[in-house]
């Protein structure tokens, strides 16, 4: 059972958004400014595209924006494309002693 | 361009110890950062394994921690990992990753070997 959680898939069609959100505890996600997300298309590495909560890294579309709302972090992907399908993972600093944890990821499918 | 590289056997028998060796280019370990391993078993998620930095501190998933050894060397722009007494359940996918050492996100990844534990 990972440390965060977030819904195993989502799904939408192109042009649409969707978000998805990774829940955790006052020791992690809710309590520090340190959540990531990365991209893992099938096969491939995972790939960072929010940090610090919202910040993107240079390259990653705007269309890509993170949030937080207490012990919940959001990834909202806006203008769907097809090439977003791939599976999303949160990351978050833990106070706890595992240091980082990961949500158990997100199957994005667009239809 | 900074590029991570993982190495190691493919193929680990039970338990026995699993090695890999992640070499850096385009930076210099020394400079900075934290150098850790994430590992990805057949279907599931990923989960953290430990860090290092360039003086040796190390941090470690305590559910891992008393088989986990990562070390550096500087000289060679290098980190190793080593899982001691390994069983099918450290098959997995290994990452090797560069660490943010403010806010713990990985910006920059290896492409991942694949470890299968079998006799």
């Amino acid at each position: 059972q990972s440390a965060l959680t977030q819904p195993p898939s989502v799904s939408g069609s192109p042009g649409q958004s969707v978000t998805i959100s990774c829940t955790g505890t006052s020791s992690d996600v809710g309590g520090y400014n340190r959540v990531s997300w990365y991209q893992q298309p099938p096969g491939t590495a995972p790939k960072l595209i929010i940090y610090e909560v919202r910040n993107r890294p240079s390259g990653v579309p705007d269309r890509f924006s993170g949030s937080k709302s207490g012990n919940t972090a959001s990834l909202t992907i806006s203008g769907l494309q097809a090439e977003d399908e791939a599976d999303y993972y949160c990351s978050s600093y833990t106070s706890s002693s595992t240091f980082v944890v990961f949500g158990g990821g997100t199957q994005l499918t667009v239809l | 361009q900074v590029q991570l590289q993982e190495s190691g056997p493919g193929l680990v028998k039970p338990s026995e110890t699993l090695s890999l060796t992640c070499a850096v280019s385009g930076y210099s370990i020394s400079s900075g950062y934290y150098w850790g391993w994430i590992r990805q078993p057949p279907g599931k998620g990923l989960e953290w394994i430990g860090s290092i930095y360039h003086s040796g501190s190390t941090y470690y998933n305590t559910s891992l921690k008393s088989r986990v050894t990562i070390s550096v060397d500087t000289s060679k722009n290098q980190f190793s990992l080593k899982l001691s007494s390994v069983t099918a359940a450290d098959t997995a996918v290994y990452y090797c990753a560069r660490a943010s050492t403010l806010s713990y996100y990985m910006d920059v990844w290896g492409k991942g070997t694949t470890v299968t534990v079998s006799s």
